[in-house]
């Protein structure tokens, strides 16, 4: 069983409408959570932190269920910007893990 | 601020050729990671530093890929000889700290698209 895992996708979400994607983990003892977006052929970049009370940027929500092992990512209002891979990333024993990603493609 | 700075951004090789790949952190960031990125599939991890100490290396195909980094600033990451499942991005990032002494954010570069023929 891989590490960190996520559904690929792709979600082809229309324009405004709103996507959520899960991302597991096996490591129980694994400490911190992040989403990074990663656009085509670019680098990643920090799209946002997990917190175990949950976040908010804007129209996007993380959520950490630490019981079920999974971090969930929520985009309101989607744009064609919005396009992308996002990685979900777990810290565990001082590494940082990447899982292999989810691809959301806005349509207008 | 400058970013993580990588070279060159595209290599291509015959395979059992050398190559090499160089990356320049942001100043000041401790911790230095070397990616491997597949078409496909998410970064994984081939060594960690720690300043100029390794901290994790237990991806790094030993047998052919090496990574220094001297001074604990710039690093390089070879690979000797090439084989063609080593076609790739390459990936270098750099953090303040490491994921074990209350992690801050990893920035990347731009990476080294690698095509082994």
């Amino acid at each position: 069983r891989k590490e960190v895992e996520q559904d690929p996708g792709p979600f082809n979400v229309p324009e405004g409408a709103t996507v959520a994607f899960n991302c597991t983990y096996s490591n129980s003892a694994s400490q911190s959570f992040f989403w990074y977006r990663q656009d085509c052929r670019k680098e990643p970049k920090l799209l946002m932190s997990v917190y175990s009370s949950g976040n908010e940027d804007g129209r996007f929500t993380a959520q950490l269920n630490r019981a079920s092992q999974y971090i969930s990512l929520l985009i309101r209002d989607s744009k064609l910007s919005d396009s992308a891979t996002y990685l979900c990333v777990v810290t565990s024993w001082g590494k940082l893990q990447f899982g292999a990603g989810t691809q959301v493609v806005v349509t207008p | 601020e400058a970013g993580v700075a990588q070279s060159p951004r595209y290599k291509i090789i015959e395979k059992r050729q050398s190559v090499a790949f160089w990356c320049n952190p942001i100043s000041g960031h401790a911790t230095l990671y070397w990616y491997q990125q597949i078409l496909g599939q998410g970064p994984k991890l081939l060594i960690q530093f720690q300043n100029n100490g390794v901290v994790d290396d237990s991806q790094l195909p030993k047998d052919r890929f090496s990574a220094e980094r001297l001074k604990g600033v710039d690093s390089t990451l070879k690979i000797q000889p090439a084989k063609l499942e080593d076609s790739a991005v390459y990936l270098c990032a750099s953090s303040l700290e490491g994921p074990g002494q209350g992690y801050t954010e990893a920035f990347f570069g731009q990476g080294t698209r690698l095509t082994v023929v």
